[in-house]
């Protein structure tokens, strides 16, 4: 289940697929970026971040791409389990500044 | 359980009441934002403390709209008039001194009637 460009807002992939989820940020003074999961009725749960100064950086499971030059942002979930269903979002932040500008979000369904 | 909580949880009012929410960040974070959530899309930002010092205000945070952190470490968000167009989940977030990292408590869902 992969999602080529622009950001969808859906993914359906099977269970134990890869899973990409792309986001496209609209700062390029932005210097700080965080994935984050959102279940249903629940807040934002942080899952990864990444600083501008990285193209990539790994996590359990997880992984951060970030292209600068496009300023784009990806997400990958490497054998993707039924709990990965959520909303995912990403978000930008610029140093100093108070707010994290959250993108409008994909959903991923993990497929039994 | 250390992280951000909030309350109520879920909050429904009739339009013309004034609403009160309380946040309680994670121990020693120094920062507090307050987002909303409207269904179907990403948190928007509203505004932000550090310690007591409401630092940043949203033009969404229109004038029916107040927060405080009196002592630093809690913060409510009141709603006066409410409206429907009020209706959402209001978010809190909190971020240690060193780091931009946000972290989200669980929200607290409002519905205006």
């Amino acid at each position: 289940g992969e999602n080529v460009g622009l950001h969808l807002p859906t993914l359906s992939v099977q269970e134990g697929d890869n899973s990409i989820i792309n986001c496209a940020y609209s700062n390029s003074a932005s210097d700080y970026f965080i994935w984050y999961k959102q279940e249903s009725g629940k807040g934002p749960q942080f899952i990864i971040d990444i600083r501008s100064n990285m193209d990539k950086r790994q996590g359990q499971r997880v992984t951060v791409l970030l292209n600068k030059t496009v300023k784009h942002l990806s997400l990958q979930i490497a054998a993707t389990q039924p709990g990965d269903s959520a909303v995912y979002f990403c978000a930008e932040n610029i140093h100093l500044a108070g707010d994290m500008r959250f993108g409008a979000g994909t959903r991923l369904t993990v497929k039994p | 359980d250390t992280g951000v909580s909030q309350d109520p949880r879920h909050k429904i009012t009739k339009r013309g009441q004034n609403v009160t929410f309380r946040c309680d960040p994670i121990s020693e974070h120094n920062r507090l934002y307050w987002y909303r959530q409207t269904l179907g899309q990403g948190p928007e930002f509203l505004t932000y403390f550090q310690n007591e010092a409401q630092l940043e205000k949203s033009r969404l945070l229109s004038d029916r709209f107040s927060a405080e952190r009196p002592k630093g470490s809690f913060s409510t968000l009141e709603i006066q008039r409410t409206e429907q167009g009020d209706s959402a989940m209001y978010l809190c977030a909190s971020s240690p001194p060193s780091g931009q990292s946000q972290f989200f408590g669980p929200g607290t869902r409002l519905t205006v009637l």
